[in-house]
């Protein structure tokens, strides 16, 4: 079964750092997601993005957040100067439309610790 | 107002069969219906969707009366890889225009011996 991979799985980080993390989505998809879950918490909803810009995104995905998809099969998220409470799980997530009726896949998740 | 609510925790045991049943009152025309399982330091995985009647797939089966306004994930003989939290998610987010998911606090399951 085709399946989101997430890299990396761990990363610890200093604040104040960049940190890129990154997922390749199922191959014929076309919509992208990043969500993330603070330890204990929701997940959260971040940022959709589709045929190269975003097409909605979460109060939380300020300035300091960014996506890309630098080629044809990556697709990141790059957290600019990372504070304490960036510390969480990010998942990202992929589907072939975004009628109601289409599933999201989500990936493993790559968690980021931020110290 | 909230998207679904359902149940914040439940118990069982093995072999029984479980049901976690979800409101979404103010559920869209559009809407499906969909739920996901989620196991710590996971992300979350898709178990079954649908959108009237029932719906039945490998794992689970999904009940959902006429009127939509609430439907029942149904796990038939689970075992203690079950523990995990549920997720009932609807569709398109009127309150806030949101296409994307969603998620709520779903219920955790914890099955025991």
């Amino acid at each position: 079964e085709p399946e989101v991979t997430q890299t990396p799985s761990h990363q610890v980080t200093q604040m104040g750092q960049e940190v890129i993390l990154r997922c390749v989505p199922i191959s014929n998809h076309l919509y992208f997601y990043w969500y993330r879950q603070i330890l204990g918490q929701k997940v959260e909803f971040l940022v959709s993005f589709y045929n190269n810009e975003i097409s909605e995104k979460s109060e939380i995905f300020d300035d300091q957040f960014s996506v890309e998809r630098p080629d044809g099969s990556n697709f990141t998220l790059k957290i600019r100067s990372t504070k304490l409470e960036d510390s969480a799980m990010y998942f990202c997530a992929s589907s072939e439309t975004d009628n109601s009726g289409n599933t999201i896949y989500f990936g493993e998740g790559s968690w980021l610790t931020v110290v | 107002l909230a998207k679904t609510t359902q149940p914040i925790s439940m118990d069982s045991y093995e072999g029984q069969e479980v049901n976690i049943t979800c409101s979404h009152n103010n559920i869209a025309t559009n809407d499906y219906i969909t739920w996901y399982q989620q196991f710590p330091s996971q992300g979350p995985r898709f178990i079954i969707q649908g959108y009237k009647t029932k719906v039945t797939n490998e794992v689970a089966s999904l009940f959902i009366p006429a009127d939509r306004k609430s439907s029942t994930l149904s796990l038939p003989r689970v075992s203690l890889s079950d523990t995990a939290v549920y997720y009932c998610l609807v569709g398109d987010n009127e309150d806030t225009g949101r296409r994307a998911l969603t998620f709520g606090s779903g219920t955790r399951l914890q099955v025991q011996p």
